[in-house]
C-alpha cells in the first residue's frame, strides 16, 4: 500500500546550520507530495508542496524536490533559525479528495 | 485558504464518559476529515465526514466509538465515546478547499484530549 517514511528524530542543530530531513514514499502512479509543520501547541500548517516529478516546492527558505526516480521528497534549508523548531511531517495524496497519508514526523530542535 | 475553528482546544475527561469536538469552517467545503495524533505519533485518518450521509471510516475505526455528524457544509462534530486512557490524543479536523481556487488541505488547531 501507499506509505511515507521519514528519518527519525529528534534532530538537533545549531542556529545557521544546514538542514536535511529525509522523506521517501511508496506509491503507485503520481501522488502529490507535501511537507507540513507543527509548531509547539499549534495545528498543522502547509509548508510546501509539489504535484509532479521534478517540481520544487519552496517556502520560508525551505525547499523540497519531487524525485520520482528515487521516490523521495527531502526537505532542506540552508540556514535554520531557532524559530524553525517544530515537528515536520511529509505526506502524500492522490487526486482531489484523496486522503492524506503522513509520515511519522521528525522533530527539529534548533539551539542558539 | 479556509479558516477552521475547533473546540475545545483541550480537555481532561474521566474514563467511560464521552466528549464531542466541534469543527466550524468559515466557508462551505465539500470534504471534511477527522484525524487522530497519538502521543509521539503521526496523524491517522479516522473518517471522512460526508454532508447528508454517514461518515466513511478508515480501517480500525468504527461509528459506535467515533460517531460523526455533518449537518451542513461548514460544520462537523466528532464524538469520542466511552473513553479510556488509550484515547488520549490530539484530534484534528481538516478540510479540503474552501476558497476560490484553493485545492489544499487546512487543519484546525486540534483538541488535546487527556483521559484519566
Amino acid at each position: 500500500g501507499n506509505s511515507v517514511t521519514q528519518m527519525e528524530g529528534p534532530v538537533t542543530l545549531s542556529e545557521e546550520a544546514f538542514l536535511t530531513i529525509n522523506c521517501t514514499y511508496t506509491a503507485t502512479g503520481y501522488p502529490s507530495l507535501f511537507w507540513y509543520v507543527q509548531y509547539p501547541g499549534e495545528g498543522l500548517q502547509l509548508l510546501l508542496k509539489a504535484t509532479k516529478a521534478d517540481d520544487k516546492g519552496s517556502n520560508k527558505g525551505f525547499e523540497a524536490t519531487y524525485r520520482k526516480e528515487t521516490t523521495s521528497f527531502h526537505l532542506e534549508k540552508g540556514s535554520v533559525q531557532v524559530s524553525d523548531s517544530a515537528v515536520y511531517f511529509c505526506a502524500l495524496h492522490y487526486n482531489q479528495g484523496g486522503k492524506l497519508i503522513f509520515g511519522q514526523g521528525t522533530e527539529l530542535s534548533v539551539k542558539p | 485558504s479556509a479558516v477552521i475553528s475547533q473546540k475545545p482546544s483541550r480537555d481532561i475527561c474521566q474514563r467511560g464518559t464521552s466528549l464531542t469536538i466541534q469543527c466550524q469552517v468559515d466557508s462551505q467545503v465539500t470534504m471534511m476529515f477527522w484525524y487522530r495524533q497519538q502521543p509521539g505519533q503521526s496523524l491517522t485518518l479516522i473518517a471522512t465526514a460526508n454532508q447528508g450521509s454517514e461518515a466513511t471510516y478508515e480501517s480500525g475505526f468504527v461509528i459506535d466509538k467515533f460517531p460523526i455528524s455533518r449537518p451542513n457544509l461548514t460544520f462537523s462534530t466528532l464524538t469520542v465515546s466511552n473513553m479510556s486512557p488509550e484515547d488520549s490524543s490530539i484530534y484534528l479536523c481538516s478540510v479540503l478547499g474552501g476558497a476560490p481556487g484553493d485545492n489544499g488541505y487546512t487543519f484546525g488547531s486540534g483538541t488535546r484530549l487527556t483521559v484519566v
